[in-house]
């Protein structure tokens, strides 16, 4: 139980494209998903939590702007990297967790590679 | 902001040994301490966590002793095998206990 899926697994893009991720949780509903991003051999930076049917909450530091939050449903997040450049290239990660309470674990996909050239 | 220390960094542990990873975090209300194992190119998986009111949980090899005082706890993994070669990150509870702030990583080898 609690998987969750996230498509695509690795994008190779151009400079300029904007990137859509989706973060599905398969056989549970997520009343919270979170995303995150990873440099090689770091740890995992949270970026942004958002919760069905309101707007995400972004972590200090991060564009809004740049990366768009949609949490449209209880088991879709998505994730859109707007106008992405080289220096967006990361792992972005997504969990999602079954309720609101602090002791709920969170399950997460296997990440997306982006890569902008 | 939590912060969550990690250590050591890396490991090497013969098969059948223990592996002992360390994390010490500032503060928090919420006496909840996951820890996750990621392979190469995967998401992070829950491993075993820690929850209120006991100082030591086990499941099978894996073993989290945690110390309330010191603000620390710690992951045990008995007769390790080479199958566990993995990071590691242990995580802490932050923003009113409804994030997590992750530690630096653990990058254990287990050879043969």
């Amino acid at each position: 139980g609690a998987v969750v899926s996230q498509h695509p697994s690795r994008v190779i893009c151009k400079s300029g494209t904007s990137v859509k991720i989706e973060c599905r949780s398969l056989d549970f509903q997520a009343t919270t998903m979170f995303w995150y991003r990873q440099f090689p051999k770091q740890s995992l930076m949270l970026m942004a939590t958002s919760n069905e049917g309101s707007k995400a909450t972004y972590e200090q530091g991060v564009e809004k702007d740049k990366f768009l939050i949609n949490h449209a449903s209880l088991t879709l997040s998505t994730l859109t990297v707007t106008s992405a450049h080289p220096e967006d290239s990361s792992f972005y990660i997504c969990s999602a967790r079954l309720g609101g309470g602090w002791m709920e674990p969170q399950h997460f996909g296997d990440g997306t590679r982006l890569s902008i050239l | 902001q939590q912060q969550v220390k990690q250590s050591p960094q890396s490991l090497i542990v013969q098969k059948g040994g223990i592996s002992i990873i360390n994390c010490a975090y500032e503060n928090t209300a919420f006496d909840y301490f996951p820890w996750y194992q990621q392979f190469p190119g995967k998401g992070p998986a829950l491993l075993i966590a820690i929850r209120p009111d006991v100082s030591e949980k086990k499941e099978g090899r894996f073993t989290i002793s945690f110390n309330k005082s010191a603000k620390q706890f710690s992951l045990h993994i008995m007769d390790s095998q080479p199958g566990d070669s993995a990071t590691y990150f242990c995580a802490a509870p932050t923003g009113g206990g409804n994030k997590l702030t992750f530690g630096t990583g653990t990058q254990l080898k287990v050879e043969l």
